[in-house]
Order: C-alpha cells, then sequence, then structure tokens
C-alpha cells in the first residue's frame, strides 16, 4: 500500500529538548516536504527536499532542521524546541511529474 | 507569489442541501489547483485536482470543481450533503512553472458542518 508514514503520532515535550520527527514514504517519490498546520492558519511549508541531499526552506523554517541521507526518508528536527512550536505537522511526499501530493497521518506535537 | 483564499472558514449546510466551498486563487503563471479533505485526526486526503485540462473536474465522493480563469476562481461543489462530508476542505495552488512543482500553498482552511 502506497503511504507516507510519520512518527510519533503525539508527542509532549519540554523547551530546548532536541526531538526528531520520522517520514518515510514508500512510493520513490523524489519531492518530499514538511508543513505544520494551525488554527487559521492553514498549512504552511517548511522545508522542502527535491531529492537526496538536495534540501531548501519554506516558508516558516525558523527553528527547523532537516535531512535527506536516502530518498525514503525525511526527518524533521528540532533542535531547541519552544511554546511556538506547539503545531500539528504534516510530511507529505509527491513525484516531480505529477504534482499530488500524498500526506501521512499527522504528528501533534505540545511543547512545555 | 501565489496566494489562495478561502471565503468562509466555517460553513453550515443540511443534509440533502447544495455544499459550496469557495477558493480564488492568485498566481502569476497558470496555476495547478487542488481541493483536499482532512476528517478529524486525520492527513489530508486530495479530493479533486486540475492541471490545464477540462475545467470541470470531478473528484471523490460527488465533489466536482470548475476552474474559472477568468474570475480566479476554483470552487469546490456537491449536490447534495451527506453527514460523511463534515470535514474540513483545503483549496491549495502549485506553480508548476518554477521548478518547485510539487510546492503547495494552502487556504486557511473550511470547516464544512452538515445537520440533520
Amino acid at each position: 500500500e502506497a503511504q507516507v508514514t510519520q512518527n510519533p503520532r503525539y508527542l509532549i515535550t519540554v523547551t530546548g529538548k532536541k526531538l526528531t520527527v520520522t517520514c518515510s514514504q514508500n512510493m520513490n517519490h523524489e519531492y518530499m516536504s514538511w508543513y505544520r498546520q494551525d488554527p487559521g492558519l492553514g498549512l504552511r511549508q517548511i522545508y522542502y527536499s527535491m531529492n537526496v541531499e538536495v534540501t531548501d526552506k519554506g516558508d516558516v523554517p525558523e527553528g527547523y532542521k532537516v535531512s535527506r541521507k536516502e530518498k525514503r526518508n525525511f526527518p524533521l528536527i528540532l533542535e531547541s524546541p519552544s511554546p511556538n512550536q506547539t503545531s500539528l505537522y504534516f510530511c507529505a511526499s509527491s513525484s516531480t511529474m505529477n504534482t499530488e501530493a500524498f500526506f501521512g497521518q499527522g504528528t501533534r506535537l505540545t511543547v512545555v | 507569489a501565489q496566494s489562495v483564499t478561502q471565503l468562509g472558514s466555517h460553513v453550515s449546510v443540511s443534509e440533502g442541501a447544495l455544499v459550496l466551498l469557495r477558493c480564488n486563487y492568485s498566481s502569476s503563471v497558470p496555476p495547478y489547483l487542488f481541493w483536499y479533505v482532512q476528517y478529524p485526526n486525520q492527513g489530508l486526503q486530495l479530493l479533486l485536482k486540475y492541471t490545464s485540462a477540462a475545467t470541470l473536474v470531478k473528484g471523490i465522493n460527488g465533489f466536482e470543481a470548475e476552474f474559472k480563469k477568468s474570475e480566479t476562481s476554483f470552487h469546490l461543489t456537491k449536490p447534495s450533503a451527506h453527514m460523511s462530508d463534515a470535514a474540513e476542505y483545503f483549496c491549495a495552488v502549485s506553480d508548476h512553472n518554477t521548478g518547485t512543482a510539487s510546492k503547495l500553498t494552502f487556504g486557511t482552511g473550511t470547516r464544512l458542518q452538515v445537520t440533520l
């Protein structure tokens, strides 16, 4: 089954404690991205990757890092989380030839 | 820069009534346009997409949308609402000419409530 898998689904952490949210896709897609969803703001792109070792900032990259060492994986790293990063995060993937994006189930992060 | 405006953060309809969710876009080049649906505690699922073929696009679950270039609109409709249609709906645009073809810019979403 074609899917994008994120882990964990729910995470509560404290300010400043480094965390990683994993994302994996099994569709051999070149393009992967991270979004955060906040009430009244819709989804905003954090970072994206057009292929292995190629990443770039989206619209709201501050406080986040990503890496793309393998085509299937695109982890999101928060090195020093702050309460304003409390949000619902989605990973998405797509083929560059077909702009339909497939989304993971989401990770609800709370930073206290 | 491209942008999407969804008019109405909340829409309530009766079961069996017409569903109309509005989306207007801004793009400097011919866009690709999408509607996604998000059910509670789930990710986003593609309802339908416009990629410069037919202007009337049919999607899943009886939804359709019409691309109107003169109005820069891509409104989502369904003739008869079901209780199962209650969800949040997002309109999105991508700029397929910039090399970042899969970057989606989303609207702020419309929550659809269906009442008996």
